[in-house]
């Protein structure tokens, strides 16, 4: 059975330092990643995703995750964040048919 | 122009009673989604339908029943609701997942519902 561990449930970082939010998972199969966040009061949204090829991936707005195999990791990165980030950010894990969500790290970013 | 809508927005309701959330998507997509998110924010999987079939169905209580009347509605509709049924609810739709796992979710706003 496929897990994701999300190890820090909220993350304060004042505006413009650099954030890591880390995600771990287990799987005996190859899988597909996932960063999803979720704004107060809306939905989630993708921010970026795995699937196959290089092990860095980048979102739009300035956030990256690298695919590490050995350590089954898939943390998420950003070297200055803003107000606007603050934000529910889930790492989900998908082989087939269904996503596999952590439960989430809250990011609160301060002025 | 909302890509994925879900009414109501909030729903209020006494335990016992029957409601039901409604989905539609504007995307084109041949999956939708049902999940929960929990009081401290757990995301989990519900249904899945693929073109109206329905393709996932993890253990959720039978008072649960999803019903899609077409590829663009997914509908939940919920009896005898009890407390511990509080949380928000997402719809989600995408273009292909079901046996790829690669597709990006399209989510919902959420219903948020409360049971007294």
């Amino acid at each position: 059975a496929q897990s994701v561990t999300q190890l820090d449930s909220q993350v304060p970082v004042f505006e413009e330092a650099p954030v890591e939010l880390r995600c771990n998972y287990s799987s005996s199969v190859s899988v597909y990643l996932f960063w999803y966040v979720q704004y107060p009061n809306q939905g989630l949204q993708l921010l970026l995703k795995y699937l196959s090829g290089s092990t860095l991936v980048e979102s739009i707005n300035g956030f990256e995750a690298e695919f590490n195999k050995s350590q089954t990791s898939f943390h998420l990165r950003k070297p200055s964040v803003h107000i606007s980030d603050t934000a529910e950010y889930f790492c989900a894990v998908s082989n087939t048919d269904k996503l596999i969500f952590g439960t989430g790290t809250r990011l609160q970013v301060f002025p | 122009d909302t890509a994925v809508s879900q009414t109501p927005k909030y729903l209020v309701t006494q335990m016992g009673n029957d409601k039901s959330i409604k989905c539609e998507q504007n995307l084109g997509h041949d999956t939708m989604y049902w999940y929960k998110q929990d009081s401290k924010k757990f995301l989990k999987i519900m249904f899945s339908y693929n073109n109206k079939e329905l393709i996932i169905n993890e253990t959720v209580p039978n008072r649960f029943s999803p019903k899609s009347p077409d590829k663009a509605h997914l509908n939940l509709h919920i009896n005898s609701l009890e407390l511990g049924d509080s949380a928000v609810y997402f719809c989600a739709s995408s273009q292909d997942g079901w046996e790829r796992g690669t597709d990006t979710q399209y989510f919902g706003p959420g219903t948020r519902l409360t049971v007294l």
